[in-house]
C-alpha cells in the first residue's frame, strides 16, 4: 500500500516556537507539497518540491520554509509560530515530471497534521 | 489564488438518493479532479478526467466536464452512510504546475 506518513497527527505550541512537521513517502515520487486547510478556504498551497534541495513557493508561503535533503522526506518548518498558523497541514506526494503545462497527476494525502498554536 | 468553487457548500441526503456536486473554475485546465476528505483525515484521489473528456466513471461515481462552461460534475449514484465526506474538485491549470482545490462540498448522508 503506498503512504504519505505525516509524523505528527496533532500538536500544540507557543507563540514563539519553532516547529517541525515531518512528512516521509515510500512511493519514490518526485514532488511532494505542503498544504494548509482552514475551514471555508479549503486547501491552500504553502510550498512544493519537485526534486531533492529544490523547493517552490505556493500561494502562502509567508512565515514558513522547507528542507528537502532527502527524496522521500519533505519537512515544513514554522520559524517562529504564531496563532493565525493554527491549522490542518496536510502533506502530499505525486510522481511525474512537474514542470509549466504539464499534467499534475493524482496527489497522495498523508492523515494530516493538526497544529494549535498557544 | 482559488480555482475552482464547488456548489452547493452542504448537501443532506438518505442513503440510496443520488447526490450531485458541481464544480466551477476560471481559467483552461489540463485536467480535472475530485477527492474525498472524511472528517479529521487527509484527502483521497477519487478520479481524474482530462481537458479532452467529457464523461467518465467509476464504479457508483460520474463525472462530467464541459470546459465551454468551465464546469465539472460530480454525481455518486445510490449513496451510502459511508459516502458522507467532504468532496474537492482540484484544477491543474496551463498556467500552472501545482494543483488548486476549491472549497469543498459536506455531503451528509442519513441511514
Amino acid at each position: 500500500d503506498v503512504k504519505v506518513t505525516q509524523s505528527s497527527r496533532y500538536l500544540v505550541k507557543r507563540t514563539g516556537e519553532k516547529v517541525f512537521l515531518e512528512c516521509v513517502q515510500d512511493m519514490d515520487h518526485e514532488n511532494m507539497f505542503w498544504y494548509r486547510q482552514d475551514p471555508g478556504l479549503g486547501l491552500r498551497l504553502i510550498y512544493f518540491s519537485y526534486d531533492v534541495k529544490m523547493k517552490e513557493k505556493g500561494d502562502i508561503p509567508e512565515g514558513y520554509s522547507v528542507s528537502r535533503e532527502k527524496k522521500e522526506r519533505f519537512s515544513l518548518i514554522l520559524e517562529s509560530a504564531s496563532t493565525n498558523q493554527t491549522s490542518m497541514y496536510l502533506c502530499a506526494s505525486s510522481s511525474g515530471t512537474l514542470q509549466e503545462n504539464s499534467n499534475t497527476g493524482e496527489l497522495f494525502f498523508g492523515e494530516g497534521s493538526r497544529l494549535t498554536v498557544l | 489564488s482559488q480555482q475552482g468553487e464547488e456548489d452547493p457548500q452542504a448537501l443532506s441526503i438518505q442513503e440510496g438518493e443520488n447526490a450531485t456536486m458541481n464544480c466551477s473554475y476560471k481559467t483552461s485546465i489540463n485536467n480535472l479532479q475530485w477527492y474525498r476528505q472524511n472528517s479529521g483525515r487527509g484527502l483521497v484521489h477519487l478520479i481524474l478526467i482530462r481537458s479532452n473528456e467529457r464523461e467518465k466513471h467509476s464504479g457508483r461515481l460520474r463525472v462530467t466536464l464541459d470546459t465551454s462552461k468551465k464546469s465539472s460534475s460530480l454525481l455518486i449514484t445510490a449513496s451510502r452512510a459511508a459516502d458522507t465526506a467532504s468532496y474537492f474538485c482540484a484544477t491543474d491549470g496551463w498556467d500552472t504546475d501545482k494543483l488548486i482545490f476549491g472549497t469543498g462540498t459536506r455531503l451528509q448522508v442519513f441511514p
